[in-house]
């Protein structure tokens, strides 16, 4: 199994919801990421997972909070979203943070608050 | 801080070459690498220079220069599934070994 599997692919929100996104992955990598992306933007980092710990927080609005259940799972709880949070939500995975070995990005949850 | 560019559109026809620079400032530099977006899509990972020179898979070469903070990626034999954006992104050695995008170059390759 060589991919990162994000769920739901699409989700329409509400600004007063709940919702969270899932990413796994089971190639045994020890670093895994959320990455925001608006369109026609690059990707901008959201937080880093290191062995289950998390390593990096950019300075992240509470109303996103991550997750790392085991080292195969990654969530983003969201709540009391605002429209321009809309953005596609990458998630990706990395065998180690150091030394460095590469992502690789699972296909992205489209989210969309109304 | 750090700053990556590139240009934002290029244009070229099916079975041309085109060439992607890509210039970077930034500290505690620990990898260069290169990815493919189609719209929609998730980034797929394309190429990983650490080293100086150039690294060649298939269609696809990139270059480094670490002392002028200069890559290029170039794209040879243009097919039009080519048409997507590439992103530069940089590692940096900072605790989690962050990886910064740059803006993304749009391909389009005509017929």
């Amino acid at each position: 199994d060589t991919e990162v599997t994000q769920t739901p692919k699409h989700l329409v929100m509400g600004m007063t919801n709940k919702k969270s996104l899932k990413c796994e992955q089971h190639m045994g990598h020890r670093a895994m990421y959320w990455y925001k992306q608006k369109a026609k933007k690059p990707p901008e980092l959201m937080f880093v997972y290191s062995y289950e710990k998390l390593s990096i927080n950019e300075s992240v609005p509470s109303r996103f909070s991550p997750e790392c259940p085991n080292s195969s799972l990654l969530n983003l709880h969201l709540h009391a979203l605002q429209p321009e949070d809309s953005a596609l939500y990458l998630c990706a995975s990395s065998p180690n943070v150091e030394p460095w070995g590469g992502y690789t990005f699972g296909s992205g949850t489209r989210l969309t608050v109304v | 801080g750090q700053n990556i560019d590139q240009p934002t559109e290029m244009t070229a026809t099916e079975g041309a070459i085109v060439q992607i620079n890509c210039t970077y400032q930034t500290s505690g530099f620990n990898g260069l690498f290169w990815y493919q977006q189609h719209a929609g899509e998730a980034p797929t990972f394309l190429s990983y220079n650490v080293l100086d020179g150039l690294e060649e898979k298939g269609r696809f070469s990139s270059f480094l220069s670490r002392s002028k903070g200069y890559s290029y990626l170039l794209l040879k034999e243009l097919q039009m599934k080519d048409s997507a954006s590439y992103l530069c992104a940089v590692s940096h050695k900072a605790a989690g070994n962050k990886l910064t995008f740059g803006g993304g170059t749009r391909v389009l390759v005509k017929p």
